[in-house]
């Protein structure tokens, strides 16, 4: 079955710590991959986004997401967060999201 | 463009009420979703068309849910009749094929 998976549900760091988020797909074929990032009381909107070629995808606001095809992973990495960067992080492949994980930043 | 519009914002109803939520997609995109989110239950998938066709509805909650696309710029959801578990924020976004979703702002929904 297809589905993408995101372990960590509730993050909690301070300000410049480092972050990565995990994503793990199982899912045949081609893949299309995303970070999506909800602010509170927002809604969702694309942080960056993978089809092909670097497997290193930079994204906004200093995020970045690695691609390996051997782990099936797409996690979500920046080196020092910043308060503003509490939200919740989705990732999906193609139209299938991850259930989320909620990042709290310690001022 | 104005990016995914829906309306209302905001809607509250007494349960039992039939509600109609609609959503505008982007010009060009062909294919729309629908998503519900609740502290509970996060992020679901109600429905999502193809070139206005429905193509999995497996999200769904039950027969008291139904959703329209009657051309490609409308599509409708409806809850008749509405319940308190319905309360939630409905989401509607869009897309070309399987590229990026954007997303509409939402509508709060209370159900009393």
């Amino acid at each position: 079955a297809q589905s993408v998976s995101q372990h960590n549900h509730h993050v909690i760091l301070s300000e410049a710590a480092s972050l990565e988020l995990g994503c793990n797909y199982s899912y045949g074929g081609t893949v299309n991959l995303f970070w999506y990032v909800q602010y509170p009381g927002q809604h969702l909107q694309l942080l960056l986004k993978y089809f092909s070629g670097d497997p290193l995808v930079k994204g906004i606001k200093g995020f970045e997401a690695e691609f390996i095809k051997s782990k099936f992973s797409f996690n979500l990495r920046k080196p020092s967060v910043q308060w503003s960067d509490t939200a919740e992080y989705f990732c999906a492949v193609k139209i299938i999201f991850g259930s989320g994980t909620r990042l709290s930043i310690r001022p | 463009d104005a990016g995914v519009i829906q309306s209302p914002r905001h809607e509250v109803t007494e349960m039992g009420q039939e509600v109609t939520l609609r959503c505008k997609p982007i010009s060009g995109h062909n294919s729309l979703f629908w998503y519900r989110q609740t502290m509970m239950r996060g992020l679901e998938l109600l429905i999502y068309f193809n070139n206005n066709v429905p193509i999995d509805d497996s999200g769904m909650p039950e027969d008291r849910f139904s959703a329209k696309m009657p051309n490609a710029s409308f599509s409708t959801l409806k809850i008749q009749p509405s319940e308190p578990r319905d309360s939630a924020v409905y989401f509607c976004a869009s897309s070309y094929s399987t590229d990026t979703q954007y997303f509409g702002p939402g509508t709060r929904l209370t159900v009393l």
